[in-house]
C-alpha cells in the first residue's frame, strides 16, 4: 500500500536555525514527490515536484532533493513568514489518475 | 492567470442537511479532484474527475458524491450530513492528472455540521 510518512510532526525554530524536513515514502512506481506550504485556513500552495533520485530544486530559502526512499526539505536561515505547515505527497502508484496521496505534514514554527 | 476558485468559502449546515461546494479549475486544465481535510486525518482523497468521468474515487461513503461540465467546473455533494463531515473540503486542478502535471489547490471550503 502507498504511504508517506513525514518527521517531526513539529518543528519549532529560533530565526536563522537551519533545518531539515523528512518524508519518507512507499510507492509502487514514483511517478513523483509533491511540496506543499499550508497556511492556516488556506488550501495548500505548490512549492516543487521532484521526479528522480539525486533531483534538487531551489526556491528562496527552501531546497527540495529527493533519494530512492524519501525527500528532504531544507530550510536555510528561516524567517518567521516561513512558519507554516509543509506537506508532501506522492501521485497513487496504481492508477495514472490525479489522486495523492499525502504525509500528515510537519507544523514549522519561526520564532524572531 | 487565475487560480482554483472554490464557493462557498464558509458555510454551516446542520445534521441532516445536504450540501453542494463547486470549484473551477484553472483554465485548461481537465483534471480536478476533491479531497476532505481534517485535524485526525490529514488530507484524504475523495474523487477524480477528468473529462466529466470520474476516474478515481477514494473510500468515502456513498453520501459523498461529485460531477463535472463540460466547462470542467465540478461539483461535489454530500447528503445526509453527518456531524463527522465537518472539514475543509479542497478542490485541485491539473492539465491531466499527476502524470508530469503539476496539481494546484484552491482555498477551500469550511464546512461546519451542527
Amino acid at each position: 500500500e502507498d504511504q508517506v510518512t513525514q518527521s517531526p510532526e513539529a518543528l519549532r525554530l529560533q530565526e536563522g536555525e537551519s533545518s531539515s524536513l523528512n518524508c519518507s515514502y512507499t510507492v509502487s512506481g514514483l511517478r513523483g514527490l509533491f511540496w506543499y506550504r499550508q497556511d492556516p485556513g488556506k488550501g495548500p500552495e505548490f512549492l516543487f515536484t521532484l521526479y528522480s533520485a539525486g533531483e534538487e530544486k531551489e526556491k528562496e530559502r527552501l531546497k527540495a532533493t529527493l533519494t530512492k526512499k524519501e525527500s528532504f526539505l531544507h530550510i536555510t536561515a528561516p524567517k518567521p513568514e516561513d512558519s507554516a505547515t509543509y506537506l508532501c505527497a506522492v501521485p497513487d502508484g496504481s492508477s495514472n489518475t490525479g489522486k495523492l496521496i499525502f504525509g500528515q505534514g510537519t507544523t514549522l514554527q519561526v520564532k524572531p | 492567470k487565475a487560480g482554483v476558485t472554490q464557493t462557498p468559502r464558509y458555510l454551516i449546515k446542520t445534521r441532516g442537511q445536504q450540501v453542494t461546494l463547486s470549484c473551477s479549475p484553472i483554465s485548461g486544465h481537465r483534471s480536478v479532484s476533491w479531497y476532505q481535510q481534517t485535524p485526525g486525518q490529514g488530507l484524504q482523497f475523495l474523487f477524480e474527475y477528468f473529462s466529466e468521468t470520474q476516474r478515481n474515487k477514494g473510500n468515502f461513503p456513498g453520501r459523498f458524491s461529485g460531477r463535472q461540465f463540460s466547462n470542467s467546473r465540478s461539483e461535489m455533494n454530500v447528503s445526509t450530513l453527518e456531524l463527522g463531515d465537518s472539514a475543509l473540503y479542497l478542490c485541485a486542478s491539473s492539465l491531466e492528472g499527476t502524470s508530469g502535471n503539476t496539481i494546484y489547490f484552491g482555498e477551500g471550503s469550511w464546512l461546519t455540521v451542527v
